[in-house]
């Protein structure tokens, strides 16, 4: 059975501080996985996946991901924050071998400050 | 394209009543599913559809009917409406094509308030 697991509910850093939001999975299959993000009263926005292309995946906004087998993890980063990266942020891994179906971590909410 | 709509964005229930959220997307996609966002616990998945005339369900069903009579149209219907079900709801569609990716466009959410 697949599982998402996001360390840390609430994430702060400064403006041009280094982003780092943490995601480790469970996956009986090899995993397919996706960083959304969710702006206040927006629904939500892929930022990147990774589909077993390549271990670094760039996303949209300057994020970027890492797959480790190893560590069964995935972490989002983005090397200088910015005001408008406040949101919330979802890891998810994809059910089974079908769309459709994605397992969502608990979302962490990053704040920026000035 | 207008990609994933919902209607409404906002509604208010009283416990026992009953209501349809509507899902359309315009994308020929395949595949729709239907999510309920809880404060610190994500979104779960309530019920999906592979194909219209096929749906099955998602972690968390009870409480909820779907059909998919069109490639277009995914409703979520609410039979007895209870204040657990106060929620946000996302529907979403991902294509069918190349099952790597199946990357989800997710609509802009409904508002649901159970009273």
């Amino acid at each position: 059975a697949q599982s998402v697991t996001q360390l840390g509910s609430h994430v702060s850093v400064s403006e041009g501080a280094l982003v780092l939001l943490r995601c480790n999975y469970s996956s009986s299959v090899p995993p397919y996985l996706f960083w959304y993000v969710q702006y206040p009263n927006q629904g939500l926005q892929l930022l990147l996946k990774y589909t077993s292309a390549a271990t670094l995946v760039k996303g949209i906004n300057g994020f970027e991901a890492e797959f480790k087998k190893s560590e069964t993890s995935f972490h989002l980063t983005k090397p200088s924050a910015h005001m408008s990266d406040a949101a919330e942020y979802f890891c998810a891994v994809r059910k089974g071998n079908q769309g459709g179906k994605l397992i969502f971590g608990q979302g962490t909410e990053l704040s920026v400050k000035p | 394209n207008a990609g994933v709509t919902q209607t409404p964005k906002f509604q208010v229930l009283k416990t026992g009543q009953s209501m349809t959220l509507q899902c359309a997307q315009d994308m020929n996609h395949e595949y729709m599913s239907w999510y309920r966002q809880d404060p610190g616990m994500g979104l779960r998945l309530i019920h999906y559809s592979v194909g219209a005339g096929i749906t099955d369900q998602g972690e968390v069903p009870n409480g909820y009917n779907v059909s998919r009579s069109t490639t277009e149209d995914f409703p979520l219907r609410l039979l007895l409406a209870a204040p657990s079900q106060t929620s946000v709801y996302f529907c979403a569609s991902s294509s069918g094509l190349a099952a790597s990716d199946n990357e989800q466009f997710f609509g802009p959410g409904t508002r649901l308030t159970v009273l």
